[in-house]
């Protein structure tokens, strides 16, 4: 079946630590984005891609990473230079509309 | 930054009644807009993709207008039902690019 798979679903991350997140699709889909969302917010644009080897900054990409080796792959890697890690993450997919995985809620213990 | 703005924030309604809310977006270099809906422990859902001005798109009881002038799209639900409780997101995409801009969403319960 064609879709999105983000893994895991459900993380948690120590202080310091640097943690990744799991998007890959099935969709032949070139554009790929990753969203972040607080409780009583939106989802926030932290980094998305137009193209292999090509990734841009969203609005909050600050403490974030990402690499786009394969047009199908696009882990985001939470550094410990983000101040406030906790919330619900998720990654997308697009050409006309945007196509959604599960979603990953990471937690810093 | 480009805003995209939704309102309200969140609506509660009982079962039958019918229902609207609002998505505002520049309205200089526009390119689509897209209404989305997220249940609940799902992934978001697309509804519509809106293109042209006056574009009207209906989904069962669900329909949603366009206005690219003054900046505006208006979601209907006709009749609400308790499964169509659920966030209800609008995106604007920039002008010539991938990047899509999420508003923050109207949160819709309905009660039996």
């Amino acid at each position: 079946d064609g879709g999105i798979t983000q893994s895991p679903k459900y993380l948690f991350r120590k202080e310091g630590q640097n943690v990744t997140l799991s998007c890959e699709q099935n969709l032949n889909h070139d554009a790929m984005y990753w969203y972040r969302q607080d409780p009583g917010q939106g989802l926030r644009l932290i980094y998305y891609s137009q193209i292999v080897n090509d990734f841009q900054k969203g609005d909050i990409a600050e403490g974030y990473s990402v690499s786009r080796e394969k047009k199908e792959s696009f882990p985001l890697t939470v550094t410990s230079a983000q101040k406030n890690p906790t919330a619900f993450y998720l990654c997308a997919s697009g050409g006309r509309e945007a196509f959604f995985g599960q979603g990953t809620r990471l937690t810093v213990v | 930054i480009l805003n995209v703005e939704q309102s309200p924030q969140s609506l509660h309604v009982q079962e039958g009644d019918s229902t609207n809310f609002t998505c505002s977006f520049p309205s200089s270099n526009f390119y689509a807009l897209h209404w989305y809906r997220w249940e609940t422990a799902k992934s978001p859902e697309a509804l519509f993709v809106m293109t042209l001005n006056g574009d009207e798109k209906k989904k069962g009881r669900i329909s949603a207008t366009l206005n690219t002038k003054e900046g505006y799209s208006y979601l209907y639900i006709k009749g609400s039902q308790p499964e169509d409780s659920a966030t209800y997101l609008c995106a604007f995409p920039l002008y010539n690019t991938d990047k899509l801009i999420f508003g923050t969403g109207t949160r819709l319960q309905v009660f039996p």
